[in-house]
């Protein structure tokens, strides 16, 4: 079974800290990656895709992948209040374009 | 630009009617479109996938007799919850893919539904 494992947290940080966020995940044939930010009542928003091994930044996020750990990060720099959510990490199989998501990992932010 | 939309946002019906959810990709066209359910403080957990023309695949556990999903078009999916029970209470979310090999999700907002 493919599973997608995340810290529940939750996790708290103070502003304008760097929060990490990670995710290790089952299947060693995935090929995408992802990460969501839902807040409280709303739907996921995508953050973050990275597709190979390294580093992906955009802004304040960069995304880190190792596949041969099967893990991924998310890094958040300079928290903001507004970034308090909660980060779900999603995974693409093999075989399949299907998203395994993992639990979650409720961020608070701190002013 | 990867607009989804979904109609309702929040629906409120009598248990033993069907409520019917549109979701459209605004700017693109979604040759696959998924549906998930989110109850409170769980993580998403996919229902069904529906490619254009095609009958949609449902996960296991989900009754396609009950949760009947159509994928006409390319910018258009719905999904009708059939003699719904207040145990189909939840959060229905549905996503479109281009279907290119990024395979990137873009979710629509979600409809809560409850039933009474």
């Amino acid at each position: 079974q493919k599973e997608v494992e995340q810290n529940s947290g939750p996790l708290s940080v103070p502003e304008g800290a760097i929060a990490s966020l990670n995710c290790t995940y089952s299947d060693r044939g995935s090929q995408s990656f992802f990460w969501y930010r839902q807040y409280s009542g709303k739907s996921p928003e995508l953050i973050m895709s990275i597709y190979s091994n390294g580093d992906k930044e955009d802004g304040r996020f960069t995304a880190q992948l190792n596949k041969a750990s099967q893990y991924v990060s998310l890094l958040i720099r300079d928290s903001q209040p507004s970034d308090s959510a909660t980060y779900l990490c999603a995974v693409t199989g093999s075989s399949a374009r299907q998203l395994t998501f993992g639990s979650g990992t409720q961020l608070t932010v701190l002013p | 630009g990867a607009v989804v939309s979904q109609h309702p946002s929040r629906v409120i019906c009598k248990s033993g009617t069907s409520v019917k959810i549109e979701c459209r990709s605004l700017d693109f066209q979604a040759t696959t479109m998924f549906w998930y359910r989110q109850f409170p403080k769980k993580s998403l957990m996919l229902m069904a996938t529906s490619n254009e023309g095609s009958k949609a695949t449902y996960e296991q556990g989900v009754e396609k007799d009950k949760f009947l999903i159509n994928h006409a078009s390319l910018t258009l999916s719905t999904l009708t919850v059939t003699s719904a029970h207040p145990e189909d209470s939840s959060f229905y979310i549905c996503s479109a893919s281009t279907g290119l090999s990024t395979d990137t999700q873009y979710f629509g907002p979600g409809t809560r539904l409850t039933v009474l």
